[in-house]
């Protein structure tokens, strides 16, 4: 089993619709969770922490089932501009240090 | 403004060329990091560094080596031994906590290509 694994896609949405994201990791010890956005070819920028009890952002809501081992990222009322690639990030509880796996990525294109 | 610059933004490797890729942050965060990412593929950690005069490999580090003389600066030096070293090459800083993870910030990248 990889230790990140996310659907990659894609996801064509049309604009103003809801989508959702899963993510699964490996390694129950994982204690930091975090989902990254790509544009293509671009560096990725932090979209947003993941915390316990979940937490939202304007559009975007994050959740975390620590119990299945996975993590969510849900964005309403999708815009052109959401159109990037999702990664979903976790700690490698077994490094010292503050090593982090990323997932492959999901691909989301909002059309028109 | 604070923020990772990495240089140059395209670069050409001629056969058996060492290149090295600049890193330099003004965050004084602790960690850096060098990530290569492959079209289509997750980014995948090459070296990472703690700690200034500390550094130690990733999961990808042949053909590859770095320094940290500076807490500011994380060169990346892709050697000849790298025989595919065409890729997308990300730089990134964190407030090391010791293993709890902390956001990493990235640079822009730099693009290597083989002549």
């Amino acid at each position: 089993r990889k230790e990140v694994e996310q659907d990659p896609g894609p996801f064509n949405v049309p604009e103003g619709a809801t989508v959702a994201f899963n993510c699964t990791y490996s390694n129950s010890a994982s204690q930091s969770f975090f989902w990254y956005r790509q544009d293509c070819r671009k560096e990725p920028k932090l979209l947003m922490s993941v915390y316990s009890s979940g937490n939202e952002d304007g559009r975007f809501t994050a959740q975390l089932n620590r119990a299945s081992q996975y993590i969510s990222l849900l964005i309403r009322d999708s815009k052109l501009s959401d159109s990037a690639t999702y990664l979903c990030v976790v700690n490698d509880p077994k490094t010292s240090y503050d090593k982090v796996i990323f997932g492959p990525g999901t691909s989301l294109s909002v059309i028109p | 403004d604070g923020g990772i610059t990495q240089s140059p933004k395209y670069l050409f490797r001629k056969e058996g060329q060492n290149v090295t890729l600049s890193c330099e942050q003004n965050l004084n965060h602790d960690a850096m990091y060098w990530y290569r990412q492959d079209p289509g593929q997750g980014l995948r950690l090459i070296y990472y560094s703690q700690i200034v005069n500390d550094f130690q490999k990733g999961d990808i580090a042949e053909g590859y080596s770095v320094s940290r003389e500076k807490k500011e600066s994380f060169p990346l030096t892709v050697t000849s031994a790298q025989k595919n070293p065409t890729a997308f090459y990300l730089c990134a800083s964190s407030m090391d906590q010791g293993g709890v993870g902390r956001p990493q910030h990235f640079g822009d990248g730099t693009r290597l290509s083989i002549l």
